[in-house]
Formats: C-alpha cells, sequence, structure tokens
C-alpha cells in the first residue's frame, strides 16, 4: 500500500523560498509519478506539478517560474520548492500519487497535508 | 490549458434525491476523468476514475458519465456521511486541473 507523508516549515516570510519534501513508501519512485497540489484556505484544489518516475517534471503554467519539484530516490523522497512567496501561497500542500502504475492518470494516494503560512 | 468548469458551485440535497454534478473540459479530454471527495480537514479521496469506474470500497450510489466533453457524477440516494466538496480532475495532458469544486449539504 502506497503512503506519502509531507514534512513543510509551518510558517515562512514574504519574499523566502518554501521547500517541503514528500517521504513515500511502499513503492520506487522510479515506478511513479509524485505530485504536488495545494488547497488556500476556503478555496479549491490546485495542480502545482509533478515529477514522473524517470525524473521529468510538469508545472502548473501561472506558477512554472516560482516551482521546482525534484528528488532522492535513495531516500524516497520528492521535494517541492517555491520561491519569491506571497502571502496568497498560505495553503496547505499535498503530494499524491497511485497505488498502480497502470493507473498512473489518477491519485488515490494521498499525504495528510502540510500547512504553510506565509507571513510579512 | 484545459479549463474544466465544474457545477453548481453549492447544493443543498435531500436524502431522497439524485444530485448530478457537472464539469465540462474546454476540449477533449477522453475518459481521462477522475472525480474526488473532500471532507473538512481531510484529503481527498478518489471516488471515480476513467469517467465512469468505481474506486475501491466507493459505494454503488456513486456512479460517473460522460457525454462528449461533459462529465458527470450522480449520488442516488445520498447519505448524511456524502457531505463534503467534491472535485474533478483531468489528467488528460498537463497541466492536470481540477474544477473548481461544488459543496455539498444534506
Amino acid at each position: 500500500q502506497v503512503q506519502m507523508k509531507e514534512t513543510g516549515p509551518g510558517l515562512v516570510q514574504t519574499t523566502q523560498t518554501l521547500s517541503v519534501a514528500c517521504t513515500v513508501s511502499g513503492f520506487s519512485l522510479s515506478s511513479y509519478g509524485v505530485h504536488w497540489i495545494r488547497q488556500a484556505p476556503g478555496k479549491g484544489l490546485d495542480w502545482l506539478g509533478v515529477i514522473w518516475g524517470d525524473g521529468n517534471t510538469n508545472y502548473n503554467s501561472a506558477l512554472r517560474s516560482r516551482l521546482s519539484i525534484s528528488w532522492d530516490p535513495s531516500k524516497s523522497q520528492v521535494f517541492l520548492t517555491m520561491n519569491s512567496l506571497h502571502t496568497d501561497d498560505t495553503a496547505v500542500y499535498y503530494c499524491a500519487g497511485n497505488n498502480s502504475p497502470r493507473l498512473w492518470y489518477v491519485l488515490d494516494a494521498w499525504g495528510q497535508g502540510a500547512s504553510v503560512t506565509v507571513s510579512s | 490549458d484545459i479549463q474544466m468548469t465544474q457545477s453548481p458551485a453549492s447544493l443543498s440535497a435531500s436524502l431522497e434525491e439524485v444530485v448530478t454534478i457537472t464539469c465540462k473540459a474546454s476540449q477533449g479530454i477522453d475518459d481521462y476523468l477522475s472525480w474526488y471527495q473532500q471532507k473538512p480537514g481531510k484529503s481527498p479521496q478518489l471516488l471515480i476514475y476513467d469517467a465512469t469506474n468505481l474506486a475501491d470500497g466507493v459505494p454503488s450510489r456513486f456512479s460517473g458519465s460522460r457525454s462528449g466533453t461533459q462529465f458527470s457524477l450522480k449520488i442516488r440516494r445520498p447519505q448524511v456521511d456524502d457531505s463534503g466538496i467534491y472535485y474533478c480532475l483531468q489528467s488528460f495532458s498537463t497541466p492536470w486541473t481540477f474544477g473548481g469544486g461544488t459543496k455539498l449539504e444534506l
């Protein structure tokens, strides 16, 4: 069973850089994609990007210039980095993936989310 | 980018109704459409994938359908536990995009 858990800083300052880690278990990062999704308070889900099993990445068009997704397969970790933070980047940041490589296009495994507050 | 227009934004339903939530894609996405349920303070959970297939453990009162670029999620005789926010997601092409969400109250 795939499990995912996010670890984030909790509070960051505006203009600084956010780093959130996703630690996965139950699968190899080289077999599955890991996605990042965020949810601002009271708002909907916003897909941020993905790192695929071959290490290639895709990003949200509006946030592409500020985002980076990387990984360390030896530690089963995926990292989301976002620079030039604004207060409206305050959100819960989720990593998500899937339990079956056949269903690579659905998200049936989610972490519990990391709450991040951006404050000036 | 593919836009997913979801409606309604919110609805209140009785336990005897059939609830219908729709998502319209701005272009063709084949059946790369999934539905998720989110309860307060919780992570989203997969309900339906391939537009019509129920995820494991999802009650049969949930169903999905497709007509062209319009997708629907139906809940027959919803239960109180079905209250929450529902989202569609297109995974036909990157960037993936979610619908705006539908808040269901029972």
